[in-house]
């Protein structure tokens, strides 16, 4: 019943190692939504695709990358993770941009050493 | 000043009470809007939209108030299992702002 999905739940690296989130839905929504939230904080969105259409929030370090091969899928990487990437990374999709309510996956705990 | 701005609390309110709160926008070209619910170390979920009619479900009721720019959250009856932060959402010509959140202790 999983509707979006992220692996891994922890991931643990060390800094200046890339490393790779992964996101997978079953919703077949257009729009798929990459979040960092650090505790006590709001999400904050780092970039979006429209299908194919990638959208980079204006304040998103370079650092950050995404990929989005297929409807499915969408990827976030992190070249070089510094210790202030700490984080939790949500993913979430939605039918439409804007007006449409958001689903959120479980997220992934990132841990840079 | 944030274009979301909700009160952090806590609110600390005794099980079977009712409680509210509000989140305040500062654009007035906002379009769309939703409260989130998320448990601690968990992702949000939602929990409703919030209509210009004014929407309720259950013990929730959620109200827009266009004129002085700020959504509302009643929770009656409150249940042990309503601790929780609350996330304002609102979005406006493909932005999404979330509100930093209002968090909810329900006490026994």
């Amino acid at each position: 019943d999983a509707m979006v999905i992220q692996n891994p739940r922890y991931q643990v690296t060390q800094f200046g190692k890339p490393v790779t989130l992964s996101c997978s839905q079953t919703l077949n929504h257009n729009v798929m939504y990459w979040y960092q939230q650090k505790s006590s904080q709001a999400p904050k969105l780092l970039f979006h695709y429209y299908d194919k259409d990638f959208n980079n929030e204006a304040d998103t370090p370079d650092n950050f990358q995404s990929r989005r091969p297929n409807t499915s899928f969408c990827f976030l990487d992190i070249r070089s993770p510094g210790l202030g990437d700490a984080a939790m990374y949500l993913c979430a999709t939605s039918m439409g941009q804007a007006s449409y309510e958001q689903y959120f996956g479980p997220g992934t705990r990132l841990t840079v050493t | 000043r944030k274009e979301v701005e909700q009160d952090p609390g806590p609110f600390n309110v005794p099980e079977g009470a009712t409680v509210a709160f509000n989140c305040t926008y500062s654009n007035s070209a906002s379009q769309s809007f939703f409260w989130y619910r998320q448990d601690c170390r968990k992702e949000p979920k939602l929990l409703m939209s919030v209509y210009s009619s004014g929407n309720e479900d259950g013990r929730f009721t959620a109200q827009l108030n266009r004129a002085s720019q700020y959504i509302s959250l009643l929770i009656r009856d409150s249940k042990l299992s309503d601790s929780a932060t609350y996330l304002c959402v609102v979005n406006r010509d493909d932005k999404i702002i979330f509100g930093k959140g209002t968090r909810l202790h329900i006490l026994p």
